[in-house]
């Protein structure tokens, strides 16, 4: 069965520090989609990104970076020189091929406080 | 292009009532879907539609929940009658006719059933 753990439940950091959020997933397909949503206090999910499973390749958007590693089975968030408007929650979450519904399976997410 | 809407943002209503949430996906979305939070765990999967069809309804919790999609457009999702433990957010998302696409969330709307 699929699943997606974030084992921090919390981070706080002070603004211009680097942050790490770790996702780390479980699924038998061969063939999965792997995202981050980002949650502002106002409620809506933002997404930020989506990894296919034969894409390994780190991407860089801005301040923000993703490590996609299947041998570890992770694929963690990296925000550089946080500001205050990172502050939110993040989750992490997965989608198997082979399911027909493509529903997306979510980590508990991760409450990140950056402080000025 | 406006994105996925819901509404109400916020409904309080009592054990034994009857609550009707809207989502109004983005316009050419075939795809829809319904997660809901509930408080201190993880976002879940409620179901799925393509256009019309119910293609996935297996995370519906209980009979007391009913979604619709009449003509293939907005979606509404009932509960009746509502138990204190159906308090919590439900999301709605779209994606695009192929459903391995990234899937749009709505603000979500939060039911508080007291």
């Amino acid at each position: 069965a699929q699943k997606v753990t974030q084992a921090q439940t919390e981070i706080s950091v002070v603004e211009k520090e680097d942050v790490t959020l770790d996702c780390v997933y479980e699924t038998r397909d061969t063939t999965y989609y792997l995202f981050w949503y980002k949650q502002p206090p106002s409620g809506e999910l933002v997404f930020l990104i989506r990894r296919n499973s034969f894409d390994e390749q780190n991407e860089i958007s801005g301040r923000y970076s993703w490590n996609f590693q299947k041998s570890t089975s992770s694929f963690n968030f990296t925000i550089t020189a946080s500001q205050v408007v990172d502050s939110a929650v993040y989750f992490c979450a997965l989608s198997e091929v082979q399911r027909s519904a493509r529903q997306l399976t979510f980590g508990s997410g991760t409450q990140l406080t950056v402080l000025p | 292009e406006a994105g996925v809407t819901q509404f109400p943002s916020h409904s309080v209503i009592e054990k034994g009532q009857t609550v009707t949430l809207r989502c109004d996906p983005i316009s050419g979305h075939d795809n829809l879907y319904w997660y809901r939070r509930v408080m201190g765990k993880e976002i879940k999967f409620l179901l799925h539609f393509v256009k019309e069809s119910k293609q996935d309804e297996s995370g519906m919790p209980n009979n007391r929940f009913l979604a619709e999609r009449t003509g293939g457009t907005y979606s509404t999702l009932k509960v009746q009658p509502a138990e204190l433990e159906d308090s919590g957010v439900y999301f709605c998302a779209s994606s695009q006719r192929t459903s391995t696409d990234t899937q749009y969330f709505g603000p979500g709307t939060r039911l508080t059933v007291l």
